[in-house]
Formats: C-alpha cells, sequence, structure tokens
C-alpha cells in the first residue's frame, strides 16, 4: 500500500497547456503540501494546507492553483504552462500538532514543458 | 527566515568506508526538527534520520547516526559500513515545531564506489 500516491509520475507537455497533479495520501495525516524540485535539485515548499485550508504560499505564481477537495487529496493545477515550469513536483502528508512528526513524500511527478 | 547549507556539493567513498556529511543551519528557534532525507536514482524521498532540538542525545538508526550540535547549529550524518546502496543525494531539513514546511539544504551527491 503506498502510502502517498502521485499521478502521473511523468507529465510531458507543450507551453500554454493545463495540466494537473494529483495526490492522494491514505496515512490519516491532516498536512498535505507541494514541494518543487529543480533541474539543480533544490527543494523548495510551494504549498501546505492543514484540514483542507491553505497554510502556506511562497509566492507561487497564480498559474499554481492547489485544490484540497478533502484531508486525504491534495491536487496541483498549473495553467499556461511555461518552460521554466520543468521540474519535479513532490506531494508530501504528514500529522501537526505532534512531537513525532515526519513528512512522508510521494515518488514525485517529472513535468517537462517543451 | 531559517536556512540550511549543505557545503559539500559531491563526495565519494569506497564501500565499507564511514563517510560524514556536513550540514549547518541558522535560526534563532528553540524549538524544532532536523531531518536527513535520501534521494536514490528511484527519485523516492526517504527519511533516513530525525533529531528533535530539545533531546541532547544524538539520534542513531544502525548504520545511520548524527552528530548534533546545538550552540553551534551543526547537524552532520555519519554512515557506517557504507554499502552500494547508500548512492543517492542526501538533504539535510530543518522544520520549526509545529511549522507547516521544512527548509531544505541543497543537497550532497554521495557516491558509494565498490
Amino acid at each position: 500500500d503506498t502510502a502517498v500516491s502521485q499521478t502521473p509520475k511523468y507529465l510531458v507537455t507543450q507551453m500554454g497547456n493545463d495540466k494537473s497533479i494529483k495526490c492522494e495520501q491514505n496515512l490519516g495525516h491532516d498536512t498535505m503540501y507541494w514541494y518543487k524540485q529543480d533541474s539543480k535539485k533544490f527543494l523548495k515548499i510551494m504549498f501546505s494546507y492543514n484540514n483542507k485550508e491553505l497554510i502556506i504560499n511562497e509566492t507561487v505564481p497564480n498559474r499554481f492553483s492547489p485544490k484540497s477537495p478533502d484531508k486525504a487529496h491534495l491536487n496541483l493545477h498549473i495553467n499556461s504552462l511555461e518552460l521554466g515550469d520543468s521540474a519535479v513536483y513532490f506531494c508530501a502528508s504528514s500529522q501537526q500538532r505532534s512531537w513525532d512528526t515526519e513528512a512522508f513524500f510521494g515518488q514525485g511527478t517529472r513535468l517537462t514543458v517543451v | 527566515a531559517q536556512t540550511v547549507t549543505q557545503s559539500q556539493p559531491e563526495m565519494s567513498v569506497q564501500e565499507a568506508e564511514t563517510v560524514t556529511l556536513s550540514c549547518t543551519y541558522d535560526t534563532s528557534e528553540n524549538n524544532y526538527y532536523l531531518f536527513w532525507y535520501k534521494q536514490p536514482p528511484s527519485r523516492q524521498m526517504i527519511l533516513v534520520i530525525r533529531q528533535e532540538a530539545y533531546k541532547q542525545q544524538n539520534a542513531t538508526e544502525n548504520r545511520f547516526s548524527v552528530n548534533f550540535q546545538k550552540a553551534a547549529k551543526s547537524f552532520s550524518l555519519k554512515i557506517s559500513d557504507s554499502q552500494l546502496g547508500d548512492t543517492a543525494m542526501y538533504f539535510c531539513a530543518f522544520m520549526k515545531h509545529l511549522a507547516q514546511k521544512l527548509v531544505f539544504g541543497q543537497g550532497t551527491r554521495l557516491t558509494i564506489n565498490p
């Protein structure tokens, strides 16, 4: 059973298109995240949601719109894709309000914009 | 804002040797967590070890141990008896208590040679 699963694993699309990445966690966690890993492998938080509520938006362009229909799902929709959006996008989840906190990551989605 | 610095972009050792990866961080917080994540070529982010700042004892997980120096804001990872499967990118990460994001270092690419 995969704890945090993302689909698709690979996504190749043309500039200007709109695409979505889906994420689901079966760990019962209350917080979910999107991280972006650039071509130099640097990982940075994009968004975090706690109980479906947006908590963090790290100055991400408006073309990126996360949606959390319930605690177990956090999807990422990207409008008008640009070449610079090419990266690996990771979904993660954790349980907050706990000293035993740990983030579990999905396998990543490699997005290539051509 | 917190920052995490990994000063070794790449390291390479022979199988069975011991290797230490460096990490320093900057924060004014007193309650926080530190993590080492491993990212093998499969791209999956795997938690290696976690340290709570309030704990003075260094965390250990089998062949992996940390040297946590709170005053110096240093958090190095020691891998003993290194194995070929340890070849991966290693990321040091910081999280403030009850914050909903990890702050990552730039990563260290570790290669274990046969």
